[in-house]
């Protein structure tokens, strides 16, 4: 079975710092995605960034970028600059090809500090 | 729509009450999701649908939990005899399609299902 964990229940980063949230997965299947979504106070889940098991460069999409090992099975999420809008939950999620389903980390809460 | 529209935004049953939950995906989505999330951090899978057809139900709670997507109307999870435990967030999520690469699924805000 599939399995993601976060091992950082919470962080706390001054304003304008880069920050990298940790992921790691476990799957013996070859062919997966993985992806980060936000979720702010206010409670939508936002998509934010994907990487595909066989993409050769790292993701990347606008402040986000994914550190994607495939051999440590890890894909990090690092936010360029933060700023106080990125305070929120963060989670990390996988999905087999073919059996599409998300399978969720247990998140990240990130701070802001001003 | 441009967006995944899920209906109420929060429910309120007494136990032993019935709650539906609607879902509307984006137009030309052809799969939705549905997902459970408890205590702000646990997601729990519940159920897709390819168009109208279940794709895969292995998180439902069949004894109480049902689903459909039928054309051109608004998906529903229905839970018959709630539970205190029912109480949760559920999200609805669609995909253009199931499979390949960057097939993202959009969420909805979710529909908050408070159980007393």
């Amino acid at each position: 079975a599939q399995k993601i964990t976060q091992t950082q229940p919470g962080m706390f980063v001054q304003e304008k710092e880069a920050v990298t949230l940790d992921c790691t997965y476990d799957t013996s299947d070859p062919s997966y995605g993985l992806f980060w979504y936000k979720q702010p106070s206010s409670g939508e889940m936002i998509f934010l960034i994907y990487q595909g098991s066989y993409d050769q460069q790292n993701a990347t999409e606008g402040r986000y970028s994914l550190n994607f090992q495939k051999a440590r099975k890890s894909a990090n999420l690092v936010i360029s600059a933060s700023q106080l809008g990125d305070s929120a939950m963060y989670f990390c999620a996988m999905r087999y090809f073919g059996n599409e389903k998300l399978t969720f980390g247990t998140g990240t809460r990130l701070t802001i500090i001003p | 729509g441009e967006e995944v529209a899920q209906t109420p935004k929060h429910l309120v049953r007494g136990e032993g009450q019935k709650a539906k939950l609607y879902c509307a995906p984006i137009k030309g989505h052809s799969y939705v999701f549905w997902y459970q999330q408890v205590l702000k951090n646990e997601f729990k899978f519940l159920i897709s649908f390819q168009n109208e057809n279940v794709f895969d139900e292995t998180g439902m709670p069949k004894e109480r939990f049902s689903a459909k997507c039928l054309p051109n109307s608004p998906c529903s999870l229905e839970i018959q005899a709630t539970k205190l435990e029912d109480s949760a967030v559920y999200f609805c999520a669609s995909s253009p399609t199931g499979q390949g690469a960057q097939n993202i699924q959009y969420f909805g805000a979710g529909t908050r299902l408070s159980v007393l």
